[in-house]
């Protein structure tokens, strides 16, 4: 596609519920990344894949976090048990990488309301 | 890890005047610093970037410097308008290793008529 495409845009969900967020990048784009930004806030990073590479997990906050990313492409971000801390708003990008190109164009994200 | 510090946290300017928005990174084998902007409601999107073989890079009305022996780098934005009105993000990578950008934590423009 033209973009980063990410859904749903919005998601309200019940404390303790889980929730999926799905990513679809930049057709062709090897690396794709997951941030989160809370109110007002800078921009956390959570987890990050690379071609074929193991992902980087580093930004996870915790154990209810997971993503996986299929075939390469689409990825989705699942969180279980969700807290009322978990509300934020979900950014996905992804980036070329190949000849240099690492700048990141980002998804216009999901907004999670935990409630 | 990478660390990047951001100042000032908010910055208000007249329209016309200069804008300087200052980062500072720890890893000296950082070599990619992009610049996001960030509308109110809106995704971040890259407006410049400079990598480590560089000393300044120069796009109409804003540019960057980077000094790498004291790893820091700047966004200079001329002759501002309201428009240029928003959240602003200095980030650095080392792509040697990983594309994964450490993002500062931000600040927010605002340009007063």
């Amino acid at each position: 596609g033209a973009g980063v495409s990410q859904s749903p845009s919005n998601k309200v969900t019940e404390k303790g519920k889980d929730v999926e967020l799905r990513c679809d990048p930049i057709s062709g784009h090897t690396a794709l990344y997951w941030y989160r930004q809370s109110l007002g806030q800078g921009l956390e990073f959570l987890i990050y894949f690379q071609g074929n590479s193991a992902p980087d997990k580093s930004g996870l906050p915790s154990d209810r976090f997971s993503a996986e990313r299929t075939g390469g492409s689409v990825s989705t971000l699942t969180i279980q048990r969700t807290q009322q801390e978990d509300s934020a708003v979900y950014l996905c990008a992804s980036s070329l990488v190949a000849r240099g190109d690492y700048g990141y164009t980002f998804g216009s994200g999901t907004r999670l309301t935990v409630v | 890890g990478e660390n990047v510090e951001q100042h000032p946290s908010t910055l208000s300017v007249q329209e016309g005047d200069s804008a300087v928005i200052k980062c500072t990174y720890s890893d000296s084998a950082s070599n990619y610093f992009p610049w996001y902007k960030q509308e109110l409601g809106k995704r971040p999107q890259l407006i410049i970037d400079i990598r480590s073989n560089v000393g300044e890079k120069k796009d109409q009305r804003i540019a960057v410097t980077l000094n790498k022996t004291a790893k820091h780098f700047s966004l200079h934005i001329t002759e501002t308008q309201p428009e240029d009105s928003a959240v602003y993000f200095c980030a650095a990578s080392n792509t040697g290793t990983a594309s994964k950008l450490t993002f500062g934590t931000g600040t927010r423009l605002q340009v007063t008529l």
